[in-house]
C-alpha cells in the first residue's frame, strides 16, 4: 500500500519568513495530493491540493509543487503569519487517502 | 448546509468494553471515511464506506468495524477495548471518495479514553 513520509515533524519560523514542508510517497499510481491544516483543537481542513497532471499550484501565500519522477511534493507558505501556526498534513491518494504524520508549524511574532 | 456531525464528542471506557461512534455526513455526500488520530502518528485510515458498502480498509485489527446506513450515516464499533485504542476518531465525508478522491470534510471527532 501507499506510504507517505513527511518532514520535518516540527518547524519554527519568524513571522514573515517562508516555511517549506516536504513529503514523499511510495505508490507511483497516486494521482491526488492534498494538504490539510489542523489548528489546535479543531478539525483538519483542506488548504490546497494538486493532481498528478499539474506540477505546481498556487493560492495566495500558499503553493504546492509536485515532482512525479522523484515521488515527492512540497508545501510552501510565504510571508508567514501567527495564524498559520497549526499542524499540517500531506496526503497521497490513488483510491484512498494516506496521510503523513504531520508537521507542527509555529510562527513566532 | 450542516457540516459533518460526530457523536459522542467525548467518552471514557474501560478495557474490555466496546464502543460505538456515530457520524452524520454532509447532506448529499455518499462516502464516509474513518481515521484514528494519535499524537505523533497522524491520521491513520480505518475504513471507507460508500453506498452502504465498505470500499476500502486500513490495517487495523478486526476489533474495529463499521457500517453505513441507507441515509449515508455511518457508525464504527471497537470491541474488546485496549489502552492503545485511546485516540481521537475522526469521520470525514466526501461526494464520491475512492478513486475520485476530492476534498474530505471532517467532523470534530470523538475523543475516546480507555482506562
Amino acid at each position: 500500500g501507499e506510504n507517505v513520509e513527511q518532514h520535518p515533524s516540527t518547524l519554527s519560523v519568524q513571522e514573515g519568513d517562508s516555511a517549506v514542508i516536504k513529503c514523499t510517497y511510495s505508490d507511483s499510481a497516486s494521482n491526488y495530493f492534498p494538504w490539510y491544516k489542523q489548528e489546535l483543537g479543531k478539525r483538519p481542513q483542506l488548504i490546497i491540493d494538486i493532481r498528478s497532471n499539474v506540477g505546481e499550484k498556487k493560492d495566495q501565500r500558499i503553493a504546492v509543487t509536485l515532482n512525479k519522477t522523484a515521488k515527492h511534493f512540497s508545501l510552501h507558505i510565504t510571508e508567514t503569519q501567527p495564524e498559520d501556526s497549526a499542524v499540517y498534513f500531506c496526503a497521497a491518494s490513488n483510491y484512498k487517502l494516506t496521510f503523513g504524520k504531520g508537521t507542527l508549524l509555529t510562527v513566532n511574532p | 448546509k450542516a457540516g459533518v456531525t460526530q457523536t459522542p464528542r467525548y467518552l471514557i471506557k474501560t478495557r474490555g468494553q466496546q464502543v460505538t461512534l456515530s457520524c452524520s455526513p454532509i447532506s448529499g455526500h455518499r462516502s464516509v471515511s474513518w481515521y484514528q488520530q494519535t499524537p505523533g502518528q497522524g491520521l491513520q485510515f480505518l475504513f471507507e464506506y460508500f453506498s452502504e458498502t465498505q470500499r476500502n480498509k486500513g490495517n487495523f485489527p478486526g476489533r474495529f468495524s463499521g457500517r453505513q446506513f441507507s441515509n449515508s450515516r455511518s457508525e464504527m464499533n471497537v470491541s474488546t477495548l485496549e489502552l492503545g485504542d485511546s485516540a481521537l476518531y475522526l469521520c470525514a465525508s466526501s461526494l464520491e471518495g475512492g478513486h475520485k478522491t476530492g476534498e474530505l470534510f471532517f467532523g470534530e471527532g470523538s475523543r475516546l479514553t480507555v482506562l
